[in-house]
């Protein structure tokens, strides 16, 4: 069975200060997706990456950035320099291949105050 | 990039009564979507798999009779609450696979009911 977990369900920080977003996931698929969404107060996901199991590089996007690590089932969320507008709910999530549906984690929600 | 919508974005109603929810994808082709619902404060849970001509996969404890998904084209599908009840109030979020592709994924903004 496919699972998400997501064990920090908040986070508080000061602007400034870089936060790390945990995700461990569990599946047997050898060919997989994994994906970050933030959640602001309006409801709409916001898509911010997605990484299929083949592709194992760090990624960086401006002040975010993404570890994803095979060996331990884990594709962590940085953000370096966190703002205000930062704060919202986040999920991890995992699919299988094409036409499937996504499994969510819990989500983290993240405060940042000034 | 792609974009689908949601219709209407929120909803009231009354008990016993019935809501139709619309999910388009506007400028692509989605042979298949997916309906999700999420409780305040809680994650996003899968409903069913609506299948562009045929009828929907529906997860365990999801009620068919209750949640109507008819995806009729290949850019609308559409789900229909009957006899809502409070407890159905939520956050309904479509998502459409792009047909073909490697499972790129795209979400509706979301629709609220809210049933009083």
């Amino acid at each position: 069975a496919q699972k998400v977990t997501q064990a920090q369900t908040e986070i508080s920080v000061v602007e400034k200060e870089d936060v790390t977003l945990d995700c461990v996931y569990e599946t047997r698929d050898t060919t997989y997706y994994l994906f970050w969404y933030k959640q602001p107060p309006s409801g709409e996901l916001v898509f911010l990456i997605r990484r299929n199991s083949f592709d194992e590089q760090n990624e960086i996007s401006g002040r975010y950035s993404w570890n994803f690590q095979k060996s331990t089932s884990s594709f962590n969320f940085t953000i370096t320099a966190s703002q205000v507008v930062d704060s919202a709910v986040y999920f991890c999530a995992l699919s299988g291949g094409a036409g499937t549906a996504l499994i969510f984690g819990k989500g983290t929600t993240l405060s940042v105050s000034s | 990039g792609a974009v689908v919508s949601q219709h209407p974005s929120r909803v009231i109603c009354k008990s016993g009564t019935s809501v139709k929810i619309e999910c388009r994808s506007l400028d692509f082709q989605a042979t298949t979507m997916f309906w999700y619902r999420q409780f305040p404060k809680q994650s996003l849970m899968l409903m069913a798999t609506s299948n562009e001509g045929s009828k929907a996969t529906y997860e365990q404890g999801v009620e068919k009779d209750k949640f109507l998904i008819n995806h009729a084209s290949l850019t609308l599908s559409t789900l229909t609450v009957t006899s809502a009840h409070p407890e159905d109030s939520s956050f309904y979020i479509c998502s459409a696979n792009l047909a073909g592709g490697p499972n790129e994924q795209y979400f509706g903004p979301g629709t609220r009911l809210t049933v009083t």
